[in-house]
């Protein structure tokens, strides 16, 4: 069975600061994803990783995917309030659709 | 602009009570999922439908039905909802090759 691991699930940061966040599954897949969620909301899409390699960016954040590791890292470059959310990561297996969420990582980033 | 609409945004049944979430969307994807989703947790699948082709994971609880009566709509039936019940839930949408996902805006529910 698919397994997504986040780390670390609570994350306090200053402002101007960098830090990132791991995710690692557990089978072999083609596609990852990070989405945002504010408290009381639906799922916000950030990012879709497609392949080996690929990296995007998009303002502060970063998102990479190693596929050979099994990792995807999701990169904040000095950090500001508005960041503050829930962040998920998640994997669907290959040749298969049903995506599975990690734990998610709480950011809070303070002044 | 083509999206996932859920209905309600809130609903509040009672302890036992039949209930009802809908889900129609505009995206004429082929995949549509029900998540579950409990306070400071992640989602968690219940189950899909490719195509007409129903999917249930296997420990989505019996009391967990789902419906979906053409490409644009589904529905998801909690026949006696508990307390443990209570949450966001959330239906999306996909292609075939799943290489992304639309959330609707999710039903919070709320068992008295």
């Amino acid at each position: 069975e698919l397994k997504v691991e986040q780390n670390p699930l609570f994350l306090s940061m200053q402002e101007g600061k960098n830090y990132t966040i791991y995710c690692n599954y557990s089978t072999t897949s083609d596609r990852l994803y990070w989405y945002r969620q504010d408290p009381g909301k639906s799922l916000e899409s950030l990012f879709v990783l497609l392949s080996n390699g690929a990296v995007k960016q998009e303002g502060r954040l970063m998102a990479s995917l190693d596929t050979k590791a099994r990792l995807s890292t999701l990169h904040i470059t000095a950090a500001v309030h508005d960041l503050s959310a829930t962040y998920f990561c998640a994997v669907a297996p290959y040749n298969n659709n049903d995506m599975r969420f990690g734990a998610g990582t709480r950011l809070t980033v303070k002044p | 602009d083509a999206m996932v609409i859920q209905n309600p945004r809130y609903q509040v049944t009672q302890f036992g009570k039949p209930v009802t979430l809908s889900c129609s969307q505009t995206l004429n994807h082929n995949v549509m999922y029900w998540y579950q989703q409990k306070s400071s947790q992640a989602p968690k699948l219940l189950f899909h439908y490719y195509d007409k082709d129903f999917n249930n994971e296997a420990d989505t609880p019996d009391n967990f039905q789902s419906r979906r009566p053409n490409t644009s709509f589904c529905f998801l039936d909690i026949r006696s909802p508990g307390l443990g019940d209570a949450a966001m839930y959330l239906c999306a949408t996909s292609d075939s090759r799943g290489w992304g996902y639309t959330f609707g805006s999710g039903t919070r529910l709320t068992v008295v």
